[in-house]
């Protein structure tokens, strides 16, 4: 079974420039994560999905950071412009529905801004 | 406030020892559900282990047990006989309500050294 797929693995970027990331789950995982780690500390939840619709953005700071899952399955994370701050591993997980709810991550994207 | 609090932001053990990672949680729902989780050097997370709300009996998998003390909302991670592959950062993450699809979220973590 194929893992969750991320890519870029890596970003390096000017401030207030753009970048999106891309997260493809598990499949027939119908919830999907956006966590932003920044170094040191623990992961943040920034925009979580069900199926296509967003279920929690509470922490996403929509000023700059835009995210879809147009189709259910394959997601993206922009940010627009990018600050200093912003700096961190984006990282994508994926759940299956019923059980525990463990999430599955991906390798992670590591962005820095410049 | 929903919140999972690990005191102890790094710890060394000397190998072959026992460790215990401290974990409190605070949210007032009934059902909620505790995961740990590994990060080597390497980034990737590893699921260790899961305690429901509900689930009477500690959870065990190989040598990771969670000490499950609901009364004074504490899920610690014992590690037996640790090993050097162990070093890594671990996390304490709290599932918020009953449905598999709840919001997950994470403590800010412990780093572990393990001593050769």
């Amino acid at each position: 079974e194929a893992g969750v797929a991320q890519s870029p693995r890596y970003k390096i970027i000017e401030k207030r420039q753009s970048v999106a990331f891309w997260c493809n789950p598990i499949s027939g995982h119908a919830t999907l994560y956006w966590y932003q780690q920044i170094l040191g500390q623990g992961p943040k939840l920034l925009i979580q999905f069900q199926n296509n619709g967003v279920v929690d953005d509470s922490q996403l700071p929509k000023d700059r950071f835009s995210a879809e899952r147009l189709k259910g399955v394959d997601s993206t994370l922009k940010i627009q412009p990018a600050k200093l701050e912003d700096s961190a591993v984006y990282l994508c997980a994926s759940s299956p529905p019923g059980g525990t709810g463990e999430l599955f991550f991906g390798e992670g994207s590591r962005l820095t801004v410049l | 406030a929903q919140k999972i609090t690990q005191t102890q932001p790094g710890m060394f053990v000397q190998e072959k020892e026992a460790v215990t990672l401290d974990c409190t949680y605070d949210t007032s729902d009934q059902s909620y559900g505790l995961f740990w989780y590994k990060q080597p050097s390497s980034g990737e997370m590893i699921f260790l282990i899961y305690q429901g709300s509900y689930d009477e009996q500690n959870a065990t998998e190989g040598r990771y047990s969670l000490n499950f003390q609901k009364a004074r909302k504490s899920a610690n991670l014992v590690i037996s006989a640790s090993q050097l592959g162990d070093s890594a950062m671990y996390f304490c993450a709290m599932r918020l309500g009953y449905s598999s699809a709840s919001k997950i979220i994470f403590g800010s973590g412990t780093r572990l050294s393990i001593r050769p």
